[in-house]
């Protein structure tokens, strides 16, 4: 079946410091994945999406197709980065689906 | 303003009674959908519409109904609220099937049921 796994519930880092948000995915088929970000008081919103190769806000994420992973990484982090970040992965052709995985809470202190 | 409205954004209710969660996009998307958002569980799908009268159910879609008539509305009807309906849930939509389709959410609607 499906699967978007995130481990860590809580990921603290300070300012300045590297930070990368892990995601695995289970999928037998050509994977879409995305990064969704809700930052505090703010509706979920899309981060980056992996066929655009894109780093937005400083921030990246490599499909792995081997590892099954898509990691997303910023080499320092800031204390506007504080958020809750959901990997994402459409699947499904027609039925095109797509599932979240449980979350990451990035804490950025000062 | 391109948006994706929901309404009620705060509800408590009782048990049994009846409620609806409304949903209107001004993109003209034509896909809709439910999430319900709790905590160590993440974004879990309730169901979907493809288009216009063509609604599917999503992961957890029991308790729950939609209805599609229009494009722009997809609401989520309680028949009867349980406790366990207690959740974050938000309403979304895209544009269509494309690959690579960003999807817009709504604000969030947070429900308890005593």
């Amino acid at each position: 079946a499906q699967r978007v796994t995130q481990p860590e519930k809580l990921l603290s880092v300070f300012k300045g410091a590297p930070v990368e948000l892990k995601c695995n995915y289970s999928y037998s088929g050509s994977p879409e994945l995305f990064w969704y970000v809700q930052y505090s008081r703010q509706r979920l919103q899309l981060l980056l999406r992996h066929i655009s190769r894109e780093s937005i806000k400083g921030f990246t994420a490599d499909l792995n197709k081997g590892e099954t992973s898509f990691h997303l990484k910023k080499p320092f982090a800031q204390e506007e980065d504080s958020a809750m970040y959901y990997c994402a992965l459409r699947y499904g052709g027609a039925t095109n689906k797509l599932i979240f995985g449980t979350g990451t809470l990035l804490a950025v202190q000062p | 303003e391109a948006q994706v409205t929901q309404n009620p954004r705060y509800l408590i209710t009782v048990t049994g009674k009846k409620l609806t969660v409304t949903c209107s996009q001004n993109m003209n998307h034509e896909y809709m959908s439910w999430y319900r958002q709790d905590p160590g569980l993440g974004l879990r799908q309730i169901y979907y519409s493809m288009n216009v009268e063509v609604t599917d159910k999503g992961d957890v879609p029991e308790g729950y109904k939609v209805s599609r008539k229009e494009k722009r509305n997809f609401p989520l009807i309680l028949e009867s609220p349980s406790p366990n309906q207690t959740s974050l849930y938000f309403c979304a939509s895209r544009l269509g099937q494309g690959a690579g389709g960003e999807l817009f959410f709504g604000e969030g609607s947070r429900l308890t049921v005593l």
